[in-house]
């Protein structure tokens, strides 16, 4: 059964601070891998999507890689603001009889200091 | 373009009553699905459907029913609610299941049932 885990579960950076988000994943056959962000009492807003055949996806100060033979991501985000605090998630699309089911992380939250 | 559109936002049960949870999306999307999200439990889904006429179970379906009557909506009934069934629940569409894509979420929907 496909997991995936996002560690640490909370971070806290002062601005302006480049960071690395993780998320790992236990079965490397995958559709794609999407990050998501997620305000307080807000629904999920998709940041990048990263194909199975891809390695990497940029958007803006965001960078998303997948390493599927480690069964790892990682979204980096540069010179971070306080706008960038939210709660982060990573979710896989698996192949075998899914159906189009996502195996959503239970998230990172990240807050940047002022 | 509203995208993703739930209704209600908040909802107060007791006990045994039934209710529906309204989900609508006018992007013409193939693919949609309910989600619950739990704290320490990530997002989990309930139901999907890849079209019109078409649903099938996630992880979570007992309690639930769905139907898909149209392309534009895809309502999640509540049978007999329960305590357990307190949450906050999503609705996200995509494009297509068989293409891999970029899934959107309404704002949710948070259920409280005593």
């Amino acid at each position: 059964k496909q997991e995936v885990t996002q560690i640490p579960a909370a971070l806290s950076v002062p601005e302006g601070e480049n960071l690395v988000l993780n998320c790992s994943f236990t079965d490397s056959a995958i559709y794609n891998l999407q990050w998501f962000r997620q305000d307080p009492g807000k629904g999920l807003t998709s940041l990048l999507l990263i194909q199975s055949s891809q390695r990497e996806q940029t958007s803006g100060r965001l960078n998303a890689s997948l390493d599927k033979s480690s069964g790892r991501s990682t979204l980096y985000i540069a010179a971070s603001q306080p706008g960038d605090s939210a709660t982060y998630l990573c979710a896989v699309k698996i192949r075998r009889g899914s159906q189009g089911n996502l195996i959503f992380g239970k998230g990172t939250k990240l807050s940047v200091k002022p | 373009n509203a995208g993703v559109t739930q209704t209600p936002k908040f909802q107060v049960l007791k006990t045994g009553q039934s209710m529906t949870l309204q989900c609508a999306q006018d992007m013409n999307h193939e693919y949609m699905s309910w989600y619950r999200q739990d704290p320490g439990m990530g997002l989990r889904l309930i139901h999907y459907s890849v079209g019109a006429g078409i649903t099938d179970q996630g992880e979570v379906p007992n309690g639930y029913n769905v139907s898909r009557s149209t392309t534009e909506d895809f309502p999640l009934r509540l049978l007999s609610a329960a305590p357990s069934q307190t949450s906050v629940y999503f609705c996200a569409s995509s494009y297509s299941f068989l293409a891999p894509g970029e899934l959107f979420f309404g704002e949710g929907s948070r259920l409280t049932v005593l």
